[in-house]
């Protein structure tokens, strides 16, 4: 079956270190994978998107790598401040798919002061 | 810019009414909405993909004579939940795609905390 698997764990860094959250997945060929951001009691806001054939993607304080051999993808968060605590959710797209998206559960930061 | 709204953001009703949620896109048009269910602590789930003009997609297991969506226009998709009861209580995200917008950039509505008392 399909898997998206992301840490159910929450994560606690300290401030001013760099936060690695992992999204693992199983049985999908995706053509991209995208990262968003929810805060409680809101909706997902959209972060970064990169392709199969892209490494790394990197956008200010964020980084995304792919990995579609290991089926991997890490995000990281560089100098991290509390404002950057939330969850965090990796997205699918397969390829050729008809525009669905599947979220996975998501990792909660929590950025220490 | 690829703002959308939700109405209303919050809504208590009784078992057994019907509640009607909008989904705006506010600056752009999308031809494709999506509408998510999110029980607390759990992942946004896909309900239905709603395209304008045409009868919206239903992912399985979900009632689309339960869920009624209307995408009526570019910019309007709803969401009607029809004979709510207690198990419907949950937290509605809706998403737009813009019509040239880059392939699988969603724009989230802030969601919609329904309770069904």
């Amino acid at each position: 079956s399909q898997k998206i698997e992301q840490n159910s764990e929450a994560l606690n860094i300290q401030e001013g270190k760099t936060a690695t959250l992992t999204c693992n997945y199983t049985n999908y060929s995706p053509a991209y994978l995208q990262w968003y951001r929810q805060d409680p009691g809101r909706g997902p806001v959209f972060l970064l998107l990169i392709r199969e054939n892209e490494k790394e993607k990197r956008k200010e304080r964020l980084k995304v790598t792919f990995d579609t051999t290991l089926k991997q993808s890490l995000f990281h968060i560089t100098a991290s401040q509390p404002a950057d605590s939330a969850t965090y959710l990796c997205a699918l797209e397969n390829s050729g798919g008809y525009q669905k998206v599947t979220f996975g559960t998501g990792t909660k930061l929590q950025v220490i002061p | 810019g690829a703002v959308v709204s939700q109405h209303p953001s919050w809504v208590i009703c009784k078992s057994g009414t019907s509640v009607k949620i909008e989904c705006r896109s506010l600056d752009f048009q999308a031809t494709t909405m999506f509408w998510y269910r999110q029980f607390p602590k759990q992942s946004l789930m896909l309900m239905a993909t709603s395209n304008e003009g045409s009868k919206a997609t239903y992912e399985q297991g979900v009632e689309k004579d339960k869920f009624l969506i209307n995408h009526a226009s570019l910019t309007l998709s709803t969401l009607t939940v029809t004979s709510a009861h207690p198990e419907d209580s949950s937290f509605y995200i809706c998403s737009a795609r813009e019509i040239s917008g880059a392939r699988g950039e969603q724009y989230f509505g802030p969601g919609t905390r329904l309770t069904v008392t």
